[in-house]
């Protein structure tokens, strides 16, 4: 079945670093990528998220890149906050009838130091 | 938008007893939703996907009796666990989706429930 592998599984920056995190993903079908942010006691919060026919999405200071042939997609965090500080999922899924399972990456969970 | 509740958002429970969880779709009607599991420090488990008016598919090795999930109509799917134990404890989050893009699979999750059994 669908795997997602997710790197590194703990990040620490310091303020106004960048940050970067990597997901593999196994099912060549996968049309889908979101990346959720997950704070403490919280639900996953979509942060951003790319289709299969884009290759690049930005959105201020996150972007998302996303290479089809080698099945990577990666999440760009460019001048870190404080506020950055929590665990990030990569997911992947499919169109089809089970209505776009995700399947989730085993999460990394960045520290940005003041 | 497409905002998602749970209800309640923590409890707490005796081993032997079930608890129910509801999961609403507040502004929008949810054609699918998934129920989801997390330990602390693990990511997000999938047990089950539901769908309006029939009956859940359940993912490898999550026991259906035990695990009860009805979406009876287009803004609400509740999870019963049923005569839970002290290894049930854990996050339960759930998401859904609407049918406007389906093929974008875009899932919205809430806010989750802690679930904790003595």
């Amino acid at each position: 079945g669908e795997n997602v592998e997710q790197h590194p599984s703990t990040l620490s920056v310091q303020e106004g670093d960048s940050a970067v995190i990597k997901c593999t993903y196994s099912d060549s079908a996968s049309n889908y990528f979101p990346w959720y942010k997950q704070e403490l006691g919280k639900g996953p919060q979509l942060i951003i998220d790319i289709r299969s026919n884009v290759g690049e999405k930005k959105d201020q200071r996150i972007a998302v890149t996303l290479n089809k042939t080698a099945k990577h997609f990666s999440l760009h965090i460019t001048e870190t906050q404080p506020e950055d500080s929590a665990v990030y999922f990569c997911a992947a899924s499919k169109s089809g009838n089970q209505g776009g399972k995700l399947i989730f990456g085993q999460g990394t969970e960045l520290s940005v130091k003041p | 938008g497409a905002v998602v509740s749970q209800h309640p958002s923590w409890v707490i429970c005796k081993s032997g007893t079930s608890v129910k969880i509801e999961c609403r779709s507040l502004d929008f009607q949810a054609t699918t939703m998934f129920w989801y599991r997390q330990f602390p420090k693990q990511s997000l488990m999938l047990m089950a996907t539901s769908n309006e008016g029939s009956k859940a598919t359940y993912e490898q090795g999550v026991e259906k009796d035990k695990f009860l999930i009805n979406h009876a109509s287009l803004t609400l799917s509740t999870l019963t666990v049923t005569s839970a134990h002290p290894e049930d404890s854990s996050f339960y989050i759930c998401s859904a989706t609407t049918d406007g893009a389906p093929s974008y699979n875009e899932q919205f999750f809430g806010p989750g429930t802690r679930l904790t059994v003595l």
